[in-house]
């Protein structure tokens, strides 16, 4: 079972579309979570860190569940400058990233 | 300022040459890491540099692969006797500190015939 697990996609969606990307992972010692954003034959950037209460950054919003070992992210209003891979991050003890292998994201006109 | 950076942008060599690729950190980093990407994979943590030391080389496949860091800047990572499993993006990562937000470079995209 891999660390980090994401749905690889592609997750088709019309502009304006509410869009949400789950994420699960096994170490129930992990830290810290972030969801990355990585566009086509670019390097990944960081999209917003994930608190336990939750955090919203404009259309973006950012949940996680511990019991669960759940992790989400929640796109409201799609632009087609969304369209990227989206790679759930967790940080461990020892401050290391396990990346997911990413949900792919296309939003069409 | 300036980000990350890596050297070459592409490389293309044939199978058993050896590679070395580099990575120029942001200035004042303390941490630099290295991994590598697959296509169509997820990251894959390949070493974590503090300082010149390497305190976590768990993630080299092999021993061909190799890293060092000299000065607390610049760092090579040698692939030696390259196999056609080695072509990859090899992204070069940095952060203030070993517990900060970690930013990337553009990555060397190796493609070994």
């Amino acid at each position: 079972r891999k660390e980090v697990e994401q749905d690889p996609g592609p997750f088709n969606v019309p502009e304006g579309a509410t869009v949400a990307f789950n994420c699960t992972y096994s170490n129930s010692a992990s830290q810290s979570f972030f969801w990355y954003r990585q566009d086509c034959r670019k390097e990944p950037k960081l999209l917003m860190s994930v608190y336990s209460s939750g955090n919203e950054d404009g259309r973006f919003t950012a949940q996680l569940n511990r019991a669960s070992q759940y992790i989400s992210l929640l796109i409201r209003d799609s632009k087609l400058s969304d369209s990227a891979t989206y790679l759930c991050v967790v940080k461990d003890a020892g401050n290391m990233l396990t990346f997911g292998g990413g949900t792919r994201l296309m939003v069409k006109p | 300022g300036a980000g990350v950076s890596q050297s070459p942008s592409n490389k293309v060599t044939e199978k058993g040459k050896d590679v070395e690729l580099r990575c120029d950190p942001i200035s004042g980093h303390t941490a630099l890491y290295w991994y590598r990407q697959s296509l169509g994979q997820g990251l894959e943590f390949l070493i974590y540099f503090q300082g010149n030391s390497a305190p976590d080389k768990s993630g080299l496949p092999s021993d061909r692969f190799s890293a060092e860091r000299t000065g607390g800047s610049v760092s090579t990572l040698t692939i030696q006797r390259t196999q056609q499993e080695d072509s990859a993006v090899y992204l070069c990562a940095s952060s203030l500190f070993r517990t900060d937000t970690q930013y990337f470079g553009p990555g060397t995209r190796l493609t070994v015939l």
